[in-house]
């Protein structure tokens, strides 16, 4: 089936700095990949679609220039958290529809990336 | 906007007891989507439901979809360990693959 890689798996910062988080498929084209954060115990929240060629479009409370997206070929997406503070720990997963159904599935997760912010 | 409800929050069982996990949502969905957690990996597909009141199998689990297509649940008969993990529902917001994610339920499994 449809693969979908990230990378780095695991990442320690100090606040302040930045991250770049990138996303790729790797068997298949995907103009559309999306970010989720999920927080401890809690669910994926989408925090926005990644268009590719184009500008994100983020979901609601998301700040456009804290997350920034870009979508620079049709296999890569990268999410950069700028200034990151601990507050932006959390584990963020990137999901890109597939071609076509694969065991049924039509969207696959990469297996995210776990940011701590020290 | 589109939500999707999920219930229990947290599940408890002794292996072998079955276990249950519902979603509801106010409105019409035109899928459900069920997917399986376990502790520190990302979801993992099991099942799509798009008719008004199928019922899919798989194995011990089985995945229905109410007739008004607002609600949907996920049924393990005798549990085992290995099913140990958060189970979420999920329902697709357009045909572009934007997924709604219901709040999950974490099932643990005691042997």
């Amino acid at each position: 089936g449809a693969v979908v890689s990230q990378h780095p798996s695991r990442v320690i910062c100090k606040s302040g700095t930045s991250v770049k988080i990138e996303c790729r498929s790797l068997d298949f084209q995907a103009t559309t990949m999306f970010w989720y954060r999920q927080f401890p115990k809690q669910s994926l929240m989408l925090m926005a679609t990644s268009n590719e060629g184009s500008k994100a479009t983020y979901e609601q409370g998301v700040e456009k220039d804290k997350f920034l997206i870009n979508h620079a070929s049709l296999t890569l997406s990268t999410l950069t958290v700028t200034s990151a503070h601990p507050e932006d720990s959390s584990f963020y997963i990137c999901s890109a529809r597939g071609p076509e159904p694969s065991g049924g599935a039509l969207t696959f997760f990469g297996p995210g990336t776990r940011l701590t912010v020290l | 906007g589109q939500q999707v409800m999920q219930i229990p929050q947290y599940q408890h069982v002794q292996e072998g007891e079955d276990f249950t996990t519902y979603c509801n949502s106010s409105t019409t969905l035109s899928n459900i989507q069920w997917y399986k957690q376990r502790p520190g990996g990302h979801p993992v597909f099991l099942i799509q439901l798009v008719k008004s009141g199928e019922v899919k199998k798989q194995k011990r689990l089985t995945f229905q979809f109410g007739e008004a297509k607002k609600n949907s649940s996920l049924h393990i008969t005798a549990t085992q360990t290995t099913d140990v993990g958060t189970y979420f529902c999920a329902s697709l917001y357009n045909q572009g693959g934007k997924l709604i994610f219901g709040q999950g339920t974490e099932l643990s499994v005691k042997p």
